[in-house]
């Protein structure tokens, strides 16, 4: 099972907005509704930012939405910040050998 | 306050063995589905293994499955994972991570700070 597929890198300006994507196939993302992403500060353990494709855990801000098309999920966060500089990571159940595999990561840079 | 708080991390031989412990505390540990997931220095999220809440729904991945085993007690909120035939590629900091209930995936609400794995000879 290999990792779902994510850009090693996004940017934005403050205020703008920037989207990841996260492919996979239809034995993962595109088969099921259970994919998840999270956040990474250096240093830092993950965060978990969305659930279930679209679901906000309590605490996190709107600005980080999560939709998912064909094998494709995506995280988009609007009214870019400072603080949202991080890894982004996508993951995702799957019927194949393995159970859970998450996306190769995305460095984002707020410019 | 939901913790999680890994140990057991350290240097060893390639083809030795370690056992992690994560302990857990301010949640009922029993109601809940528990993962490893690694780190490797500078590298991605890798997810290791699950347990469910009980001992009888385990899940590795292909990279550890046969070497690595995933338990738990629930009489003493404490997640294990017991590392055997120790290679190289498993240096790592290691994570213990809740999952959120409910939940359809992974859905890693609580993570520890991590124990630091290293194999080298």
């Amino acid at each position: 099972q290999s990792a779902l597929t994510q850009p090693p890198s996004a940017s934005g300006s403050p205020g703008q907005s920037i989207t990841i994507s996260c492919t996979g196939t239809s034995s993962d993302v595109g088969g099921y509704n259970s994919v998840s992403w999270y956040q990474q500060h250096p240093g830092k353990a993950p965060k978990l930012m969305i659930y279930e494709v679209t679901q906000r855990p309590s605490g996190v801000p709107d600005r980080f939405s999560g939709s998912k098309s064909g094998d494709t999920a995506s995280l988009t966060v609007s009214g870019l910040q400072a603080e949202d500089e991080a890894d982004y990571y996508c993951s995702s159940y799957t019927d194949s050998n393995n159970f859970y595999v998450f996306g190769t990561g995305t460095q984002v840079t707020v410019l | 306050e939901v913790q999680l708080v890994e140990s057991g991390g350290g240097s060893v031989r390639p083809g030795g063995s370690l056992r992690l412990s994560c302990a857990a505390s301010g949640f009922t540990f029993s109601n809940y589905e528990m993962n490893w997931v690694r780190q490797a220095p500078g590298k991605g999220l890798e997810w290791v293994s699950y347990i469910g809440r009980s001992d009888k729904d385990i899940h590795y991945a292909d990279s550890v499955k046969g070497r690595f085993i995933i338990s738990r007690d629930n009489a003493k909120n404490s997640l294990y994972l017991q590392m055997n035939s120790l290679r190289v590629e498993d240096t790592a900091l290691y994570y213990c991570a809740r999952e959120r209930l409910p939940c359809s995936g992974d859905c890693l609400d609580y993570w520890g700070q991590g124990t630091l794995v290293t194999v080298s000879s």
